[in-house]
């Protein structure tokens, strides 16, 4: 299995708060992304990173703001957490954007 | 605009029987597909996949057919066992794009259940 952590891995928070989710790998591989899973749209990429410092929006970005400063980690922010955010967010690492993405366990979020 | 679909919801197999999974496409530049399969409370894990230079795919119990001018994919576990129990989700690229295609489109996923 890849070496893919996600933490928190359960959390309830109010509409209006921040939250930050991490991603941790210890395969130094260059691509990490974001997706969330809701029932009836799979998985949609929400940022991706190629690199430290380097982000990219994906389909559903807004809401959401991303970093990486180290290469082993990528925070996903969410600035004033809304009841639509409530989602199971992924994250995924590759070595290449073309290549397999491997996926972390997820983080079940829920905003009352 | 859903670019990869998979119309099915669900699926219910008998064990030992073959398991078919469908996945349509509309983006005729897609030349990479992949299949993942989830089990609850769990990452998706990466199963099989197949270039558009091939038809089938090859993998234990798994094969994944191809055909590009349907712009269809299947997915056959024979035979089916009850790990097999999962969500499966189709995902397709386009590896040559220079304009953000390269990444996966996932589709909706759908549930498979083995019965004993």
């Amino acid at each position: 299995d890849a070496g893919i952590t996600q933490s928190p891995r359960h959390k309830v928070t109010e509409t209006g708060t921040p939250v930050t989710l991490r991603c941790h790998q210890t395969e130094n591989h260059r691509y990490m992304y974001w997706y969330r899973q809701d029932p009836g749209h799979g998985l949609r990429l929400i940022h991706y990173s190629y690199g430290v410092k380097d982000t990219d929006k994906g389909e559903v970005s807004d809401g959401y703001s991303v970093s990486r400063s180290k290469t082993e980690d990528f925070l996903l922010t969410l600035e004033s957490a809304t009841s639509s955010q409530t989602s199971v967010y992924f994250c995924a690492i590759s070595r290449g954007l073309i290549e397999t993405q491997y996926f972390g366990p997820g983080t079940r979020l829920l905003v009352l | 605009d859903q670019q990869v679909k998979q119309n099915s919801p669900s699926l219910s197999v008998q064990e030992g029987r073959i398991s078919i999974l469908n996945c349509d496409y509309t983006n005729s530049m897609f030349d990479y597909f992949l299949w993942y399969k989830k089990y609850p409370a769990e990452g998706p894990t990466f199963l099989i996949s197949i270039s558009s230079i091939k038809d089938k795919n090859e993998d234990g119990r798994f094969t994944v057919f191809l055909n590009k001018s349907a712009k269809h994919l299947s997915l056959h576990i024979v035979p089916s066992q009850p790990g097999d129990s999962a969500v499966y989700f189709c995902a397709a690229s386009d590896r040559k794009s220079n304009f953000g295609n390269e990444k996966l489109t996932f589709g909706t996923g759908t549930r498979l259940t083995i019965i004993p």
